[in-house]
């Protein structure tokens, strides 16, 4: 099975910060790697698929890049409204593992 | 609009049995692969298992295999998961999510989620 990583697993920034996650597949998975943000309380949301695309809705300050087995989430000029933990998951092959999520604070 | 709606969540003895519902509306449910999600308390996400439209292949994580049973009623716009022999471990709020395509399965649409609470 594959297995999913992620980097770091917490951080903390200031309002406007540029924030970079990583992920990590244990092996190659192409492009087919989505993102989600998840509120406390509430269900996730996605933000990208297919590594890049980003989803119809989400604020352009999210963007997505890699393929194969390393990528990352960026977001560009931190908001208080992005206060969440991120999780990417592969879906190209399953189980359509998620990663262990990284929590982002303010 | 896209709506995800579970039930059948509840408290179970170990061992026991339970079977979620999720009712679909607002989409051509027999088009869109099918997943469920759960998040253990104070957990990150993980993916269960998943259907394709047709509902002719399922996928599951190995900790379920042999105890879980995702299937679909297409006439009535409605998923399910039957659940078995539970263990305390299966405790988490699940998560009817609704793939990208008939055969993609990262999730556009989230449910509400519902509650399983595996305790004597």
């Amino acid at each position: 099975d594959i297995q999913m990583t992620q980097s770091p697993s917490s951080l903390s920034a200031s309002v406007g910060d540029r924030v970079t996650i990583t992920c990590r597949a244990s092996q190659g998975i192409s492009k087919y790697l989505a993102w989600y943000q998840q509120k406390p309380g509430k269900a996730p949301v996605l933000l990208m698929y297919d590594a890049f695309n980003l989803q119809s809705g989400v604020p352009s300050r999210f963007s997505g890049s890699g393929s194969g087995t390393d990528f990352t989430l960026t977001i560009n000029s931190l908001q208080p409204d992005d206060v969440a933990t991120y999780y990417c998951q592969n879906y190209y092959i399953a189980p359509f593992t998620f990663g262990p999520g990284t929590k982002v604070d303010i | 609009e896209v709506e995800l709606l579970e039930s059948g969540g509840g408290l179970v003895q170990p061992g026991g049995s339970l079977r979620l519902s999720c009712a679909a509306s607002g989409f051509t449910f027999s088009s869109f692969a099918m997943n469920w999600v759960r998040q253990a308390p104070g957990k990150g996400l993980a993916w269960v298992t998943a259907l394709t439209g047709a509902g002719n292949r399922a996928y599951y994580t190995d900790s379920v295999k042999g105890r879980f049973t995702i299937s679909r009623d297409n006439s009535k716009n409605t998923l399910y998961l039957q659940m078995n022999s539970l263990t305390a471990d299966d405790t988490a709020v699940y998560y009817c999510a609704k793939g990208r395509g008939s055969g993609t399965y990262y999730v556009d649409v989230w449910g509400e989620g519902t509650t399983v609470t595996v305790s004597s």
